[in-house]
């Protein structure tokens, strides 16, 4: 593994299932975020985690919930999907995340699609 | 409220040079990045700004007024493949990323 990746690619799901996003990182960065893209409204902020162990909220956390029990895997899960909820999902990771500003780095992202 | 502004989209000559302006309103600063990406990929870093002035790194050049809440990223010689977005970010007082909806950018032969 060189970076971040993330799985799946792509998912079609049908509304009020479960769904789980997985992110890896081997990198040893301290800090993980999710974002969702969607056309024409640029990167929005769901969670995020500043080091293994602790989470916060971002812009857009309703109906989504992380977990950062280690330093490498940062899973976003949609407890019960809807279908606006359908967007492509990155994960990226940065070295510090309250601690100073530094670049983050993304993984592929997880074309989700809510039915 | 905090707010990122640029172009939706620009259209530029293969071989020319493009401006991408970008203005921003934060509560606080602690840096300004650049990011491309390409359709359907994920956004990769090109530039960071945190004083005011020019960074040069190749064909790609970012300029930022911190007075005037200002960036633009400078492209020279275009080629076909720098066709894609380019995502203005400010980190906020929080360290948080505050992000602008991109400015597609295509280019023509």
């Amino acid at each position: 593994i060189a970076g971040i990746t993330q799985a799946p690619t792509s998912q079609i799901l049908a509304a009020g299932r479960r769904m789980t996003l997985r992110c890896t990182q081997d990198m040893r960065h301290n800090a993980m975020y999710w974002y969702r893209q969607d056309l024409g409204l640029g990167l929005r902020l769901i969670h995020y985690s500043n080091t293994a162990g602790t989470t916060g909220k971002g812009e857009v956390p309703d109906g989504y919930s992380v977990s950062r029990a280690n330093t490498d895997d940062f899973p976003l899960t949609l407890a019960s999907a809807v279908p606006s909820q359908t967007s492509v999902y990155f994960c990226a990771s940065s070295d510090s995340g309250d601690r100073g500003a530094d670049t983050q780095y993304f993984g592929p992202g997880t074309r989700l699609t809510v039915l | 409220g905090q707010n990122i502004d640029q172009p939706t989209e620009m259209t530029a000559t293969e071989g020319a040079i493009v401006q991408i302006n970008c203005t921003y309103q934060t509560s606080g600063f602690n840096g300004l990045f650049w990011y491309q990406q390409h359709a359907g990929e994920a956004p990769t870093f090109l530039s960071y700004n945190v004083l005011d002035g020019l960074e040069e790194k190749g064909r790609f050049s970012s300029f930022l007024s911190r007075s005037k809440g200002y960036s633009y990223l400078l492209l020279k010689e275009l080629q076909m493949k720098d066709s894609a977005s380019y995502l203005c970010a400010v980190t906020d007082s929080n360290y948080q990323l505050i992000w602008g909806a991109g400015t597609k950018l295509i280019i023509k032969p």
